[in-house]
C-alpha cells in the first residue's frame, strides 16, 4: 500500500486554516469493523512523531479540538482551524491496515 | 508515564555492524507491540521492524530482512535492532515506538499505529 499526500507544503496565516489531504493506494476501510486503518502523526522540528489522530477521525487525548480528521476508503484529510504559531511541523498519515504498513511523504505546514 | 529511551547507534563502515536498544517503561511491556522506524532527514518515516509484547512474533521490511534482528528482553523491558552488513542507505535517525493498541495474544497483528515515540538514535554508515 502506497500512501501519497498533497500538497507538499503550505502556508497558512495564524488563525486560518489548513487542509492536508492523504491518499491511499488501496481501500482502507474494513468491511468487518467498519473502521479505517488511518493515522496521523505531527512531527516538530527536532522532536519524534506525536500522534494526532486514529482511525481516521478519533482525535487522541490532549490533541485540540481544532485539530481533526476525515475521509474513508482512499481519501483522507486532515484540518487545522485557528492555525496556531505551535502548528508549524510536518504532518504524515499512515495506513495500519496490515504489514508492511507505510507512512506518507509529508506535508510542511508554515505560518505565512 | 510512558518513556522510550534509546541507546546505541552511531557511526559505521558499509558492511558493519550496530545494535540499538530501546527501554520501555510505564506500561506493561508484554501487551504491546514495539516497533523500529527510521527517517531520513526530509523523508517520510520508513517502518524497519516490529516484534509482539511477547517476542514471538517478528516482521521485518524487505529492505532489511536478513540483515537486521529485532529481539526482547521481558526482563529488562528493551527491545534490540541488531544491524548487519549495514549499507549506506541504512543511514537515518531510527526511533522505537510503541503499538497504541493492548494485545493479549501475543502475536503481530500488522494493523499497529504509535502513541508513545522515542527521541530516535542516528545511524550513520560511511566508509
Amino acid at each position: 500500500i502506497v500512501m501519497t499526500q498533497s500538497p507538499d507544503s503550505l502556508a497558512v496565516s495564524l488563525g486560518g486554516r489548513a487542509t492536508i489531504d492523504c491518499k491511499s493506494s488501496v481501500n482502507i476501510l474494513s468491511f468487518s469493523n467498519k473502521k479505517n486503518y488511518l493515522a496521523w502523526y505531527q512531527q516538530r522540528p527536532g522532536q519524534p512523531l506525536k500522534l494526532l489522530i486514529s482511525w481516521a477521525s478519533i482525535r487522541e487525548s490532549g490533541v485540540p479540538e481544532r485539530f481533526s480528521g476525515s475521509g474513508s476508503g482512499t481519501d483522507f484529510t486532515l484540518s487545522i482551524s485557528n492555525v496556531q504559531a505551535e502548528d508549524v511541523a510536518v504532518y504524515y498519515c499512515q495506513h495500519h491496515f496490515g504489514s508492511p504498513l507505510a507512512f506518507g511523504p509529508g506535508t510542511r505546514l508554515e505560518i505565512k | 508515564e510512558v518513556q522510550l529511551f534509546q541507546s546505541g547507534g552511531g557511526v559505521a563502515q558499509p558492511g558493519g555492524s550496530l545494535r540499538l536498544s530501546c527501554e520501555a517503561s510505564g506500561f506493561t511491556f508484554v501487551n504491546y507491540a514495539m516497533i523500529w522506524v527510521r527517517q531520513v532527514p526530509g523523508r517520510g518515516p520508513e517502518w524497519v521492524s516490529a516484534i509482539s509484547g511477547t517476542g514471538i512474533s517478528k516482521y521485518y521490511a524487505d529492505s532489511v530482512r536478513g540483515r537486521f534482528t529485532i529481539s526482547s528482553d521481558r526482563s529488562k523491558n528493551t527491545v534490540y535492532l541488531e544491524m548487519n552488513s549495514l549499507r549506506v542507505e541504512d543511514s537515518a535517525l531510527y526511533y522505537c515506538a510503541k503499538d497504541a493498541r493492548y494485545n493479549s495474544s501475543g502475536y503481530l497483528t500488522g494493523t499497529y499505529y504509535f502513541d508513545f515515540w522515542g527521541l530516535g538514535t542516528a545511524v550513520s554508515v560511511s566508509s
